[in-house]
């Protein structure tokens, strides 16, 4: 079953609004989460890496300040698009790591949350 | 990470062997070979993965070159749900903090 779940899975709005996408580990202690976006035909591409209870590290030319990250627990990390414009429709999927019972730290995928900002 | 190359799409048909190669040659001595795939309109979902020896596990099976310059992706009987996108990923173990760095992956189609 599935061990990173998001919500909502699919959101439309206005342009100029802000929307909150959650990522939740379900079985296990994320101490990291990533976040990746993805535009059609194209692969995912890493937006930022999180670590519990610290500011999320961003990769290069994505605005902090338009995508917040918080990740205050170990199994909830969101992110927040301010102020949203077409342009930031797009796939978003989170990534949580950990140690699942019996295994080996790995990197685990949500489902994915398709932005609509029309 | 160490690149990899992989075709941009293949073609199989249903029930039969599919081989989906990857070429790394730049890859480190400490660098493992992951397999990911992702389905329509899904996130992405563990394959497989292996550092030397070959890998298999329910979903498919690992083959690794002798000189890990190369690997192979082997899905034994493709079914119309392993219609996907095939993410080749080289990670040294020593960075497995980091996230996955996916390429353009290769594209499979499964006919009927």
């Amino acid at each position: 079953g599935a061990v990173v779940s998001q919500h909502p899975s699919r959101v439309i709005c206005k342009s100029g609004t802000s929307v909150k996408i959650e990522c939740r580990s379900l079985d296990f202690q994320a101490t990291t989460m990533f976040w990746y976006r993805q535009f059609p035909k194209q692969s995912l591409m890493l937006m930022a890496t999180s670590n519990e209870g610290s500011k999320a590290t961003y990769e290069q030319g994505v605005e902090k300040d338009k995508f917040l990250i918080n990740h205050a627990s170990l199994t909830l990390s969101t992110l927040t698009v301010t102020s949203a414009h077409p342009e930031d429709s797009s796939f978003y999927i989170c990534s949580a790591r950990g140690f699942r019972a019996g295994g080996r730290a790995e990197q685990y995928f949500g489902p994915g949350t398709r932005l609509t900002v029309t | 990470d160490a690149k990899t190359t992989q075709p941009n799409s293949m073609e199989s048909n249903e029930e039969e062997p599919v081989h989906l190669p990857c070429n790394h040659s730049t890859i480190s001595g400490t660098d493992y070979i992951h397999w990911y795939r992702q389905l329509p309109s899904q996130g992405p979902e563990y394959v497989i993965h292996g550092l030397t020896s070959n890998v298999n596990n329910r979903m498919a099976s690992l083959a690794i070159a002798e000189d890990r310059k190369s690997s192979t992706l082997i899905l034994h009987r493709a079914t119309l749900r392993d219609a996907a996108v095939y993410y080749c990923i080289l990670r040294d173990e020593a960075y497995s903090g980091y996230a996955l760095n996916f390429g353009k992956g290769t594209s499979l189609l499964v006919t009927p």
